[in-house]
Formats: structure tokens, sequence, C-alpha cells
């Protein structure tokens, strides 16, 4: 079974500065992937970045970055730079990428509210 | 592009009525996924289907609930009857099979009175 664990229910940042969501999970997949979701207020899921278990560099997506430790398998969001309509929930999510058990099937955690001061 | 298309965006229904939700997926993509979001619960995989094909429906809360795909641009969950505690936003989503990248949809609010 895959477990995604978000520890931080709230985090505030100042406007442009950067912040750090954190995201721990636990699978027994070999092979397996991490996402990150934005879901602001208005209630859509937006993609924001993928991480392949077997990619060597840290995925970068604009001002996001993900930053995975695989050996204490945690898949951090980095957002530098933080503008106000970064204020939204924020979820870290996995799938098994081939073969194993929860193949296409996306394990969210509980999520992140971020909020952004000006 | 037209993402995915769900509809209605919200319903309002009494107990013990049957509701539909329905999910158009983006034009060629082949796998499906209907997910449920609670606060007590967070998001949650309900069923997911691979070229109309149900894979995993282990995440469907009971025989209330059922989900078809009954053409690559179409699918719908219904629950009869429902219950209060169905309440719930629901997500469609959809991806190309291999591709990790699921795109939402806007969501259906759904509120069992």
């Amino acid at each position: 079974a895959q477990k995604i664990t978000q520890t931080q229910p709230g985090m505030f940042v100042q406007e442009k500065e950067a912040v750090t969501l954190d995201c721990t999970y636990d699978t027994s997949d070999q092979s397996y992937g991490l996402f990150w979701y934005k879901q602001p207020s208005s209630g859509e899921m937006i993609f924001l970045i993928y991480q392949g278990s077997y990619d060597e560099q840290n995925a970068t997506e604009g001002r996001y970055s993900l930053n995975f430790q695989k050996a204490r398998k945690s898949a951090n969001l980095v957002i530098s730079a933080s503008q106000l309509g970064d204020s939204a929930m924020y979820f870290c999510a996995m799938k098994a990428n081939a073969g194993g058990t929860s193949y296409g099937k996306l394990t969210f955690g509980q999520g992140t509210i971020l909020t952004v001061h000006p | 592009d037209a993402g995915v298309i769900q509809s209605p965006r919200h319903e309002v229904t009494e107990m013990g009525q049957e509701v539909t939700l329905r999910c158009k997926p983006i034009s060629g993509h082949n796998s499906l996924f209907w997910y449920r979001q609670t606060m007590m619960r967070g998001l949650e995989l309900l069923i997911y289907f691979n070229n109309n094909v149900p894979i995993d429906d282990s995440g469907m809360p009971e025989d209330r609930f059922s989900a078809k795909m009954p053409n690559a641009s179409f699918s719908t969950l219904k629950i009869q009857p429902s219950e209060p505690r169905d309440s719930a936003v629901y997500f469609c989503a959809s991806s190309l099979v291999g591709q990790p990248k699921q795109f939402f949809g806007p969501g259906t609010r759904l509120t069992v009175l």
C-alpha cells in the first residue's frame, strides 16, 4: 500500500520569499511517480510538477522545484519568489509507474494550506 | 484545447434520490479516473478505467455507487439511493495510459440533504 504524509496543515510565507512544503511517502513499489497539485479556492486541481523515482535530477517547472530525496522518501515542493496567487491548498501525490499494484491510481496526502502575505 | 468536462457543476438532491454525474475526458486520453474529496477523507480514488474497461473499483464505497464508460468520450458515476454522507466534491480526471500526468476536471459539488 502507498501512503503520503504532509505534516504541515498550514504554512505562511511573505510575498517574494521562497517556501518549502513537506511531503514524505511510503511504498513497496520500485518504480513510482511523485506529483504536486495545487487547489485554489475555486476548487480545481492544477498539476504543478512530476518526479519519477528513477529520475536522477530534481524536477523543475518555472518557480516550482521538487526536492527529491529517495533514501529519506521525501519529495518536498519548493516555491521560489512566492506570489499572492500562490495562496491555495497543495497536495502531494504518488502512484506506481509500471506493474505495481497501484498502477494508474493516485494516492494523495491530506494537503497543506499555503497563505502568501503581501 | 478543451480540458476534462464535468456536469453538473453543482447538484443538490434529497436523500434517497438517484444522482448521475457525468464526465467527458480529454480527447485522445484512454484512462479515466473518478475521485471523491471530503474534509474527513481527503481525496480518494473511487474507480478508474483503461480503454473503457474498469481496472480498479476497490475505492467504490458500496453497491449504491456504480460507474460506466460506454465509450472513450463519456463516463458516468451513479449513486442510487443517495445519502447525506455522499456529499462531497467528485472529480473526474483523464490521462494517456502509461503517462504519469492526470488532468482533472472542475469537479461536481454534490449535496445530499
